[in-house]
């Protein structure tokens, strides 16, 4: 089984700040996926960004990366330069080779202009 | 390119009674799920498919049932209808059956269901 812990209920950034929300984990798979999703206003679970566990490079998409510690079982996401667009809802989660995928509770982040 | 599609988005139901919520998918995967989402919670997986014919129970299946007759189609039945199942349901699908396999899921916009 997997867990997936998200002990921030809500954060809050300025625009055009840099914002970290945390994420740990626990699963017994050694082959796993982890994965942050954005769901804003709108509802629609939108993927932010992946990381392969057997890749030790932290995945990186635009204004957003991932801080990825293996052994602590830590998987946060970094959100460079906060857009008001940002505001929304974001999951952290897992999937091991049992292909189900896991979800943190969920932080809410607002973006201040 | 419409991906994951639910029907409907929103539905009103009295206590005790049934419906289907329909979810096709048209990117040939092989993988299909269902989750609910209670207010400032994450998803939870209700059930899951690997194949058409095949389900499996996730984390809460109590009170509703699935089917998979097709690779396109997961709807999912609730049975008699309380409160407790007032939520927002997401479908989603994952695995295509032609590589690469990038391990996410393709979620549905979801459906708003109120039991009253």
């Amino acid at each position: 089984a997997q867990t997936v812990t998200q002990s921030q209920p809500e954060m809050s950034v300025q625009e055009a700040e840099t914002v970290t929300l945390s994420c740990t984990y626990d699963t017994s798979e050694n082959n796993y996926y982890l994965f942050w999703y954005k769901q804003p206003p709108s509802r629609q679970m939108i993927l932010v960004i992946r990381q392969e566990a057997y890749k030790q490079q932290n995945a990186t998409e635009n204004r957003f990366s991932v801080n990825f510690q293996k052994a602590a079982k830590s998987f946060s996401l970094k959100i460079s330069d906060s857009q008001l667009g940002d505001t929304a809802m974001y999951f952290c989660a897992c999937r091991g080779a049992n292909s189900k995928l896991t979800f943190g509770k969920g932080i809410t982040l607002s973006v201040r202009p | 390119n419409a991906g994951v599609t639910q029907t409907p988005k929103f539905r009103i139901l009295k206590i005790g009674q049934s419906m289907t919520l329909q979810c096709t998918q048209d990117m040939n995967h092989n993988y299909m799920y269902w989750y609910r989402q209670d207010p400032g919670m994450g998803l939870k997986l209700i059930y899951y498919s690997v194949g058409a014919g095949i389900t499996d129970k996730g984390e809460v299946p109590n009170g509703y049932n699935v089917s998979r007759s097709t690779t396109e189609d997961f709807p999912l039945r609730l049975e008699l209808a309380a409160p407790s199942q007032t939520s927002v349901y997401f479908c989603a699908s994952s695995h295509p059956r032609q590589p690469p396999n990038t391990g996410e899921l393709f979620f549905g916009e979801g459906s708003r269901l109120t039991v009253l």
